[in-house]
This record gives C-alpha cells, sequence and structure tokens, in this order.
C-alpha cells in the first residue's frame, strides 16, 4: 500500500491561518470518512487532533479543523501560535481494512 | 486513563527476530483493538498491525509474513514479533490503542512513549 502525499513543510506567523493537505486514493480517503490527524512533538509520542475528517477530541483547541474533498483530506489550524509548532500525521482507514499514514508535515511558526 | 508501555530489547541483530511486549494499565484490554506503529528515526509513522481481544488480526501488507501480534488477556499485554530484521527495521515502536467513536475502529486515541530498538551487529 502507498503512503498518503503530504507537503514537507508549511509555515506561517502567529495568528495566522495554514492547511496542510492529505492526498490519498479511491482507495482510503476517496473511500471512507475515516481519516484522523495526529500532532508529534520532538521526542514524544503522536497525540490525536481530529478524528473521522472533522471530528477534534475532547480537550483539543477549536483552532483545529479538518475537512475532505475526493480524495484529498486537509487539516486547518486557525490562529497559529508557537506551541502549534510541531510535526503533523494523517491516516486513513483503506479498502483492505489496513491503516496508512503520510509521511508528515513540518509546521514552522515564524 | 488508560496507560501503555513498551518493553523489549533495544538491540536486534540482523537476521534475528524483534519480540516487544506492550502492558496496558488502568483500563480493559478486551474494549478495543490494539496497534503497533513504528517510526524510523527522522522518518514517518507506518502502521504494522491490530489486533481484537476475540482475535481478528490485521497486518500491513508489506511486513505481511515478517510481522505476528498477540494478546495475552490474562497479563493485559500486546506483542509483537518481526522476524528476519533488518537495519531498515531500526525504528522507535509505538504500542497504540485503536479506539472506536461512534463510527468505525478508526482512532488512534492512545500512545506508548514507544521504544527504540536498533537493529546492529
Amino acid at each position: 500500500q502507498s503512503a498518503l502525499t503530504q507537503p514537507a513543510s508549511v509555515s506561517g506567523s502567529p495568528g495566522q491561518s495554514i492547511t496542510i493537505s492529505c492526498t490519498g486514493t479511491t482507495s482510503d480517503i476517496g473511500a471512507f470518512y475515516y481519516v484522523s490527524w495526529y500532532q508529534q512533538q520532538p521526542g514524544k509520542a503522536p497525540q490525536l487532533i481530529l478524528y473521522d475528517v472533522t471530528n477534534r477530541p475532547s480537550g483539543v483547541s477549536h483552532r483545529f479543523s479538518g475537512s475532505r474533498s475526493g480524495s484529498t483530506a486537509s487539516l486547518t489550524i486557525s490562529g497559529l501560535q508557537t506551541e502549534d509548532e510541531a510535526d503533523y500525521f494523517c491516516c486513513s482507514y483503506t479498502s483492505r481494512s489496513t491503516f496508512v499514514f503520510g509521511p508528515g508535515t513540518k509546521v514552522s511558526v515564524l | 486513563q488508560v496507560q501503555l508501555q513498551e518493553s523489549g530489547p533495544g538491540l536486534v541483530k540482523p537476521s534475528e527476530t524483534l519480540s516487544l511486549t506492550c502492558t496496558v494499565s488502568g483500563g480493559s484490554i478486551s474494549d478495543s483493538f490494539w496497534s503497533w506503529v513504528r517510526q524510523p528515526p527522522g522518518k514517518g509513522l507506518e502502521w504494522i498491525a491490530n489486533i481484537h481481544y476475540k482475535g481478528d488480526t490485521y497486518y500491513n501488507p508489506s511486513l505481511e509474513g515478517r510481522v505476528a501480534i498477540s494478546l495475552d488477556t490474562s497479563k493485559s499485554e500486546c506483542s509483537l514479533k518481526l522476524g528476519s530484521v533488518t537495519a531498515a527495521d531500526t525504528a522507535v515502536y509505538f504500542c497504540v490503542r485503536l479506539n472506536r467513536y461512534g463510527g468505525g475502529w478508526s482512532v488512534f486515541d492512545n500512545w506508548g512513549q514507544g521504544t527504540l530498538v536498533t537493529v546492529s551487529s
């Protein structure tokens, strides 16, 4: 199975909004609503920030939002803050009952 | 709050078998699927396998044939074995709970701290 596609890096100034794309196929993102996003700080385990494309777990900031169009999912971070600097990974369920991750996007706050 | 703790050798020789154990505490191992995800140094995440307490297992096709996941519900442990390892299997290995938030089993919502396994002679 092929990994999902994400930009290597995205940057923005404090207060701005940024969007990270995650492109898959009609066998994963395009077929299921089971796309999740994870934030990983250096040296730490990933943490869930969005699930089922648009849903935020309890405790996750409303500045994180998600969407999907066709086989591409997106994560938007609004009101960018320095604490948002991290790596972000998307993940999708697939038609083979497996999971596939994206390569990760490094977010920098300028 | 469920806590996951990985344990196992930090160094494995090429061609040998990597064996890791995840101890689940603070919750029931019979509530969810349990997964292993790995991350080579400086690289992205790779899903390895899932197992449900009823015995259903799912594997990454790229690793199938070398990997086995199992549960010991009496000990609240999830184990991973990966055979014929090479340097490419060097990674931080995470034990993860796969949960269902109303839809399908699709949410990796609880991660262990991870354990680094290096494959080297």
